[in-house]
């Protein structure tokens, strides 16, 4: 398995401010994902963290409001920026170690509170 | 109507029972995942399935492609089993990481 670290784990914000998520793995890894769970709800890919050029986005997600960066094969950071209350939600790292297992894997998430 | 349904939404079960969670998909897959998310948010990847059986511990998964169905199992309930259980399916042919996924299944074991 991959191990998955998010700092922080949790954060209560104002509007108006960013939030950087940091995603660290434990060994290199072909694909990093970012995904949202609102409350009460299913995860939603934002994006394919792509290393050293800019990330895919799914539909509904733009660079500007959730920039994302990925150095190297073992980190990412995700950005919420210009937080709203609707931002309030656990931010969830994901891998996939390799294309030969294709076995995904996830973070602990960061719980964000928006006020 | 969700691509990916589970049933039940909610099960409490008394520590040592048999469970029983259910998982229909509409679209074809290249592989299905059960997931497992503790109340703090945390998800931790249980099984990854594209035919056949898989049993991990207490944990057993099946699929049906032809029924389009999964099942996870727990054997011997355990208070500690107690949240939510989440079916992913990856689409056939979809991007790696845009999985379908359900609503989750939220268990509570009772001692």
């Amino acid at each position: 398995s991959a191990v998955i670290s998010q700092k922080p784990s949790r954060d209560i914000c104002q509007r108006g401010t960013s939030l950087t998520i940091q995603c660290q793995v434990d060994s290199q890894v072909t694909m990093m994902f970012w995904y949202r769970q609102q409350p009460g709800q299913s995860l939603t890919l934002i994006a394919t963290a792509n290393q050293g050029s800019e990330a895919t986005y799914e539909s509904g997600f733009v660079i500007d409001k959730f920039p994302i960066s990925r150095p190297n094969l073992t980190f990412s950071t995700l950005t919420v920026s210009n937080m709203s209350p609707e931002d309030s939600s656990i931010y969830l790292c994901s891998v996939v170690r390799d294309h030969v297992t294709n076995e995904q894997f996830f973070g602990p998430g960061t719980r964000l509170t928006v006020l | 109507k969700n691509e990916v349904e589970q049933s039940p939404q909610n099960l409490t079960a008394q520590e040592g029972e048999f469970i029983t969670i259910n998982c229909s998909y509409s679209v074809g897959i290249s592989a299905l995942h059960w997931l497992q998310q503790h109340p703090g948010g945390g998800i931790v990847s249980l099984f990854m399935l594209s035919s056949g059986k898989k049993k991990h511990g207490r944990l057993i998964a099946t699929i049906n492609i032809q029924e389009k169905h999964s099942s996870l199992h727990i054997t011997a309930s355990h208070p500690r089993d107690s949240a939510v259980y989440i079916c992913a399916a990856r689409n056939y042919g979809g991007s790696q990481g845009n999985l379908i996924f359900g609503k989750g299944t939220k268990l509570s074991v009772k001692p």
